[in-house]
C-alpha cells in the first residue's frame, strides 16, 4: 500500500459525459501527479500540482482540467468524454523537491470505461 | 526530449531462471534520474529503485540487481532466482532537467511471464 488513495476505483460513463476523479496524497506529500495509461498510449503524463499550484503539463487535453486544494487532495476532472479516453488514471504523490526529481508513489488507479 | 526504450515486449521463463530487463534512455540533460517500476496484474504501480546519473554503483537488493552504464545510455534489471509472484509488467522510467520538472517519462513495458 503506496498511502495515495483514489476513488472510485471503478467508473463507466457514457460519452459526452463529466467525471470528476479523486486522489488524496500520502502523508505530507506536497506534489501530486495524474497520468493516463491506455493500451494505444501507454503510460503518458498528465499535469502535475506542488502546494496547490500548477507545477508541470504533459499532453493534457483541453477537456480535462484538475486541481490541488488547500488539503493537498487533488481532483482531475474529465469532460465531453469520448470512448478514446477510456483508460486507468493514475495519482501519484511525493514529497516536493526544488528540481522536482523525487520518488513518485502511485495510488491504485481508477478505471474508466467510456461507452 | 527525453525518451525511454524498452524494446522486450514480453519474457517467458520457468520458475528459478533469471530475467533481465533491458531499459535505454534518451536525454541531453546532465542530471537526471531513472526508475523502475512493476505493474502486477492487480494493476497498481509498484515503485522498485531510483538512480541518479551520477551514481553508477550497481545495486543489489534481495534477487533484484541493476546495471547501470551511463556510457550506453543504459539502466537494466534482473531478477535472480525467478518466481511466480514476479509476474508482472515491469516500467523502466526517465525524469529529471528543465524540460521535464516533475515528469516521469516511461517506457513501454516489458511484461515477465513466470511460469511453474
Amino acid at each position: 500500500d503506496s498511502g495515495v488513495t483514489q476513488t472510485p476505483k471503478h467508473l463507466i460513463t457514457a460519452t459526452g459525459q463529466r467525471v470528476t476523479l479523486r486522489c488524496s496524497p500520502r502523508s505530507g506529500d506536497l506534489s501530486v501527479y495524474w497520468y493516463q495509461q491506455s493500451l494505444d498510449q501507454g503510460l503518458q503524463f498528465l499535469i502535475q500540482y506542488y502546494n496547490g499550484e500548477e507545477r508541470a503539463k504533459g499532453n493534457i487535453l483541453e477537456r480535462f482540467s484538475a486541481q490541488q486544494f488547500p488539503d493537498l487532495h487533488s481532483e482531475l476532472n474529465l469532460s465531453s468524454l469520448e470512448l478514446g479516453d477510456s483508460a486507468l488514471y493514475f495519482c501519484a504523490s511525493s514529497p516536493g523537491t526544488s528540481d522536482g526529481t523525487d520518488t513518485q508513489y502511485f495510488g491504485p488507479g481508477t478505471r474508466l470505461t467510456v461507452l | 526530449a527525453q525518451k525511454v526504450t524498452q524494446a522486450q515486449t514480453e519474457i517467458s521463463v520457468v520458475e528459478k531462471e533469471d530475467v533481465t530487463l533491458d531499459c535505454v534512455y534518451e536525454t541531453r540533460d546532465t542530471t537526471y534520474y531513472l526508475f523502475w517500476y512493476k505493474q502486477p496484474p492487480s494493476g497498481e504501480l509498484v515503485f522498485l529503485i531510483r538512480r541518479n546519473s551520477f551514481d553508477e554503483q550497481n545495486e543489489i537488493s534481495g534477487r533484484y540487481s541493476w546495471n547501470f552504464q551511463k556510457s550506453t545510455s543504459s539502466f537494466n534489471f534482473t531478477i535472480t532466482a525467478s518466481q511466480v509472484v514476479d509476474s508482472a509488467v515491469y516500467f523502466c522510467a526517465l525524469s529529471g532537467g528543465t524540460d521535464s520538472w516533475g515528469k516521469l517519462q516511461f517506457g513501454a513495458g516489458t511484461q515477465v511471464v513466470v511460469t511453474p
